[in-house]
């Protein structure tokens, strides 16, 4: 079967550094798609891996080692509004999604 | 640039009811649609995929369909709702179904009762 990887919850100190990762069984692959989702709200894109190394937009990061089926979402100098869960997504040989049921990161001051 | 709208937000409905969620993307042609169901702890799981006009792929077996009556709209129906059925909706579209990312509506809370 296919199966996605992630911890339930995470909490981290407002301006401090988060590392969310995200291992992955897949029937292929064809990238991989990190998203953020306030409560209540849909998820929105934040970043695309389909080669393996590190992918940086401003204070994420998100790192794809393809022989390892893993991943990691980075965050730096924390906000409370990063307060959200994060969505690991990975493509399979079909081009369909297989979603990981999300790390919910709790951002304290 | 391209937006996408889903409603209602939020229906409260009984065991038994009809239902009808609708979905519309502005701002692009031919768009792929999708209709995916999330509930609490587990991951998005996709309901149906459109690739055209009058074009539906199920994913999962159930009491629901879909309907593509044009082509940037996309309805997900039900003629007899479970308690089941309860849970967050979400439509979304993409350029292609193996290029770029999805772009999520807002969501549609439904609580069967």
């Amino acid at each position: 079967g296919q199966n996605i990887d992630q911890p339930t919850e995470m909490t981290a100190t407002e301006g401090a550094i988060v590392q969310i990762n995200c291992t992955y069984q897949t029937s292929g692959f064809n990238g991989l798609f990190w998203y953020q989702q306030h409560a209540g709200e849909a998820p929105t894109f934040l970043s695309y891996n389909v080669l393996d190394g590190l992918e940086e937009k401003g204070r994420f990061s998100s790192f794809l080692s393809r022989s390892k089926g893993y991943s990691y979402l980075l965050l730096k100098e924390l906000q409370m509004k990063d307060s959200a869960s994060y969505l690991c997504a990975v493509r399979d040989s079909n081009y369909q999604l297989i979603w990981g049921a999300g790390t919910k990161l709790i951002i304290k001051p | 640039s391209q937006t996408i709208h889903q409603w209602p937000a939020t229906l409260v409905q009984p065991v038994g009811s009809p239902l009808s969620l609708e979905c519309t993307v502005e701002g692009t042609s031919n768009p792929n649609l999708y209709w995916y169901r999330q509930a609490a702890g587990r991951g998005l799981q996709l309901l149906f995929y459109s690739v055209g006009i009058g074009q539906i792929s199920s994913e999962v077996p159930q009491n629901l369909s879909a309907s593509r009556p044009q082509d940037r709209q996309f309805i997900l129906s039900s003629k007899k709702l479970l308690l089941s059925d309860s849970g967050f909706y979400l439509c979304a579209w993409s350029v292609g179904l193996d290029t770029g990312e999805l772009f999520f509506g807002e969501g549609s809370r439904l609580t069967v009762l």
